[in-house]
């Protein structure tokens, strides 16, 4: 299993960034997906998930409305569409691959929403 | 949301010694399934988080057997059943019961 996101880097807040993830390594149309993120120093977040079809999807309260997962399994690439940034939202995000919870994680790209 | 608590927030352990965790959810982790998701996870210093424990009390593919999870309902424990140096770093719970997920706010774990 192999998780690679890329998408990160420096934004001015209440600009927008978009997330990938590409998989490889098992059936990434059979797993639900999801985003977890760290703060500097700080400890995990959740931040969303997204069922193996893309029907379903799941949000943190603190995202809600701002962010957006999809995907597109024809391309085994996980998506997070982030709009409204904040600077609460600097982080690393990583991708993981769902089966009772995060199973495999990637390595994350960093996102710094700043002036 | 609920709401997962940690204790001790920080655990300085001896080498070869038992070492153990607390975790706390403000609601019962139970699911209408049967299912209680309930995870752990260790992340070492400068790494991606690694999950060591699913659904209470089973261990992921490469997980030695020194990790041991159990607990029911509200109540959870991570055991270290003899500390090694490579088990230095933050462990972390996670609901996946009621939506939004949440995680435990991390204990450290380090040598004393």
């Amino acid at each position: 299993v192999q998780l690679v996101e890329s998408g990160g880097g420096v934004v001015q807040p209440g600009r927008s960034l978009r997330l990938s993830c590409a998989a490889t390594g098992f059936i990434f149309s059979s797993n639900a997906m999801s985003w977890v993120r760290q703060a500097p120093g700080k400890g995990l977040e959740w931040v969303a998930l997204i069922s193996y079809d893309g029907t379903n999807k799941y949000y943190a309260d603190f995202v809600k409305g701002r962010f957006t997962i999809s995907r597109d399994n024809s391309k085994n690439t996980l998506y997070l569409q982030m709009n409204g940034l904040r600077p609460e939202d600097t982080a690393v995000y990583h991708c993981a691959k769902d089966n009772w919870g995060p199973e495999y994680w990637g390595q994350g790209t960093v996102v710094t929403v700043s002036s | 949301e609920v709401v997962m608590t940690q204790s001790p927030l920080s655990l300085p352990v001896t080498l070869g010694q038992p070492a153990s965790i607390s975790c706390r959810s403000s609601q019962s982790l139970l699911y209408s399934d049967g299912n209680t998701y309930l995870n752990w996870f260790q992340q070492r210093p400068g790494q991606s988080p690694r999950r060591l424990i699913y659904n209470v009390s089973n261990r992921d593919s490469g997980v030695p057997d020194r990790f041991s999870g159990s607990g029911s309902g509200t109540d959870f424990t991570l055991k270290i059943s003899r500390v090694e140096a490579e088990d230095v770093g933050v462990y972390y719970c996670m609901q996946g019961t009621h939506w939004p997920f949440t995680f435990g706010p991390g204990t450290k774990v380090d040598v004393k």
